[in-house]
């Protein structure tokens, strides 16, 4: 069965950085697009970047552009998202999705909380 | 971007009977591969998004088929029709149409 587990996120400074991971198993992970989604405390998700089966196309919500970078290792089946220059507004927690325009399965989140 | 207006905000409901929740789109959710991106999510409190119907009115494996999605363009319902305790939480439409994807506000129901 299709399976996501997020990890890597925890408390940081405002200007910090942090990197999480996804961990895909349960299907052929080259066949997809995968995604990037949070949700802050008490408000609705939120789209924040996806990047294509080759990592040739990808995307940016304006709110991290320029600060987050998504990638993707293919060969350990697993989706990264580095998060430069954290805010408050940051604070949330990130799950990582299949097929942006579908998102059918979600992994639990991993929480990170941006502040001094 | 496309905002994703559902109403109502709070739907309380009386077990046993329906509910109906609204989603407006500010523009048509057709793909130019011709499918409609239009889905509907329920959250239960601490818990992830789980996905009911994609594409408008495609039930998910498992979900109930008290469970239906409908409408096109710019206007979609997600229809209950015999509330179950279960489906107490926070409903959200989603749709993956245009960049960046958006979601709807949420409609929190509840048992009255």
């Amino acid at each position: 069965q299709v399976q996501l587990v997020e990890s890597g996120g925890g408390l940081v400074r405002p200007g910090g950085s942090l990197r999480l991971s996804c961990a895909a198993s349960g299907f052929t992970f080259t066949d997809y697009y995968m995604t990037w989604i949070r949700q802050a405390p008490g408000k609705g998700p939120e789209w924040i970047s996806y990047i294509s089966p080759s990592s040739n196309f990808i995307s940016y919500a304006d709110s991290v552009k320029g600060r987050f970078t998504i990638s993707r290792d293919n060969a350990k089946n697993s989706l990264y998202l580095q998060m430069n220059r954290l805010r408050a507004e940051d604070t949330a927690v990130y799950y990582c999705t299949r097929e942006p325009r579908l998102m059918g399965y979600w992994g639990q989140g991993t929480l990170v909380t941006v502040s001094s | 971007d496309v905002v994703m207006t559902q109403s109502p905000l709070s739907l309380p409901v009386t077990l046993g009977q329906p509910a109906s929740i609204s989603c407006r789109s500010s523009q048509n959710l057709v793909y130019s591969d011709g499918n409609t991106y239009l889905n509907w999510f329920h959250q239960r409190p601490g818990q992830s998004p789980r996905r009911l119907i994609y594409k408008v009115s495609n039930r998910d494996s498992g979900v109930p088929d008290r469970f239906s999605g409908s409408g096109s363009g710019t206007d979609f319902t997600l229809k209950i029709s015999r509330v179950e305790a279960e489906d107490v939480g926070v409903y959200f439409c989603m749709q993956g149409a245009h960049g960046p994807f958006t979601f709807g506000g949420g409609t929190k129901v509840e048992i009255k």
